[in-house]
């Protein structure tokens, strides 16, 4: 079975630049995660979808950051314009409803940076 | 909002030698859960623990939930090289799906 897909898997851009990020998650698996690694703050959550809808983005960073789930099958996380702090490891993962009793299954991850 | 503290942050042993990670809440858990993450990888389901108490062990890895359900243990038995890399716990907070990590203990072995 196919896990989560993300890309790119690597990104380099100049800051000022739009980065879009994409997602596919599990067939069948109902909630979406998009998560921000950094060796500073760890793993970082920052908005959730469930059944497509966004359920918490409370840990989205600010304005520049947004994510859509258009249809069951695809996210994308954009960043417009980006800066230098934005790079980390972002990773999506999904897993099957209902969420409390389910693990998540993680993609390869996006390693982005900004320069 | 809930957090789960774990700790150490690091840990380095020397190939053989036992491994312990601990992960603390002030509030109840409704369960806990453990991933692996390797160097440039990603976090890796490893189990779950619902019961107040519960001991799960996997081959040479032993999983506790405590009594209380307000904390949880990882402990490797006899580590090896192949055990390297950052183990989180997590559970899940106040909203139906929002998966709360803790920060990691980042485990080398010295072969």
């Amino acid at each position: 079975d196919a896990g989560v897909i993300q890309s790119p898997r690597h990104e380099v851009t100049e800051m000022g630049q739009e980065v879009t990020l994409r997602c596919k998650p599990i067939s069948g698996h109902d909630y979406l995660f998009w998560y921000r690694q950094t060796m500073m703050r760890g793993l970082e959550l920052l908005i959730y979808f469930n059944n497509n809808v966004p359920i918490d983005d409370s840990g989205m960073p600010e304005d520049r950051f947004s994510a859509k789930m258009p249809n069951a099958s695809f996210s994308t996380l954009k960043i417009q314009p980006s800066e230098p702090r934005d790079s980390a490891v972002y990773f999506c993962a999904s897993s099957l409803g209902p969420g409390r009793s389910q693990p998540q299954h993680f993609g390869d991850g996006t390693r982005l940076s900004i320069l | 909002g809930q957090q789960v503290m774990q700790i150490p942050q690091y840990q380095h042993v020397q190939e053989g030698e036992d491994f312990t990670t601990y992960c603390n809440s002030s509030t109840t858990l409704s369960n806990i859960q453990w991933y692996k993450q390797r160097p440039g990888g990603h976090p890796v389901f490893l189990i779950q623990l619902v019961k107040s108490g519960e001991v799960k062990k996997q081959k040479r890895l032993t999983f506790q939930f405590g009594e209380a359900k307000k904390n949880s243990s990882l402990h490797i038995t006899a580590t090896q090289t192949t055990d390297v890399g950052t183990y989180f716990c997590a559970s899940y907070g106040g909203s139906q799906g929002n998966l709360i990590f803790g920060k990691g203990t980042k485990l080398s072995v010295k072969p």
